[in-house]
């Protein structure tokens, strides 16, 4: 079946990059999402990125699809304290139904 | 505008006790989700509702049950709770477009 991988933590100075790793295994997902949850909170949409681009550039983050390996990255510019949060990548279900495919999640920790 | 709400926010229960956990959403989406997450797993899908009247097992359904009242609200029900449905649950809604909205999370205990 479908699965997704991240690694379960970061830890980056405020005003360095982050780069948050993600591998997938459903070639056919239409989708695959960033999403963000704060401490005690839901998820949040972050970014996304149709699977025939390759790159998608908004404000700080940069989203990186390489279709050849299944790899999607997550660069944060100028990483700040409140970007510490556990970044959840996710696929669409090939099916078309809505359902998405989450990683474990990665733990980001910012320093000051 | 309130997007998903759940309620309620906590709960602790006792092994084999039951309780319904409620979700809305006033987006007038079709689709809606019932998530659990648990640490180090990301979320798992329960059970989910393409549209009012259809309901569709997930990827973890074993000891829960749903129902899809109408187009706003998706529940999610423990018949007999177990120490292993200790989690946060979470619902979820989707329309037209791809962005799923997220509900705030209950999180339930089960002793």
């Amino acid at each position: 079946g479908e699965d997704v991988e991240q690694s379960l933590f970061l830890s980056v100075r405020e005003g360095d990059s982050s780069v948050i790793n993600c591998t997938y295994t459903d070639s056919s997902s239409t989708y695959l999402y960033w999403y963000k949850q704060e401490p005690g909170a839901g998820l949040q949409l972050l970014t996304y990125i149709f699977s025939n681009m390759d790159m998608k550039q908004d404000q700080r983050l940069t989203v990186l699809l390489n279709k050849k390996d299944k790899h999607l990255s997550l660069r944060i510019a100028d990483t700040q304290t409140g970007d510490s949060a556990i970044y959840f990548c996710a696929e669409s279900e090939a099916s078309n139904t809505g359902k998405l495919i989450f990683g474990q999640g990665t733990t980001l920790q910012v320093k000051p | 505008n309130a997007g998903v709400t759940q309620t309620p926010k906590f709960q602790v229960l006792k092994t084999g006790q039951s309780m319904t956990l409620q979700c809305a959403q006033d987006m007038n989406h079709n689709s809606m989700y019932w998530y659990r997450q648990d640490p180090g797993m990301g979320l798992r899908l329960i059970y989910y509702s393409a549209s009012e009247g259809t309901t569709d097992k997930g990827e973890v359904p074993n000891g829960y049950n749903v129902s899809r009242l109408n187009k706003r609200e998706f529940s999610l029900r423990l018949e007999s709770a177990a120490p292993s449905q200790t989690s946060v649950y979470f619902c979820a809604s989707i329309g037209q477009a791809i962005e799923q909205y997220f509900g705030p999370g209950t999180r339930l205990t089960v002793t």
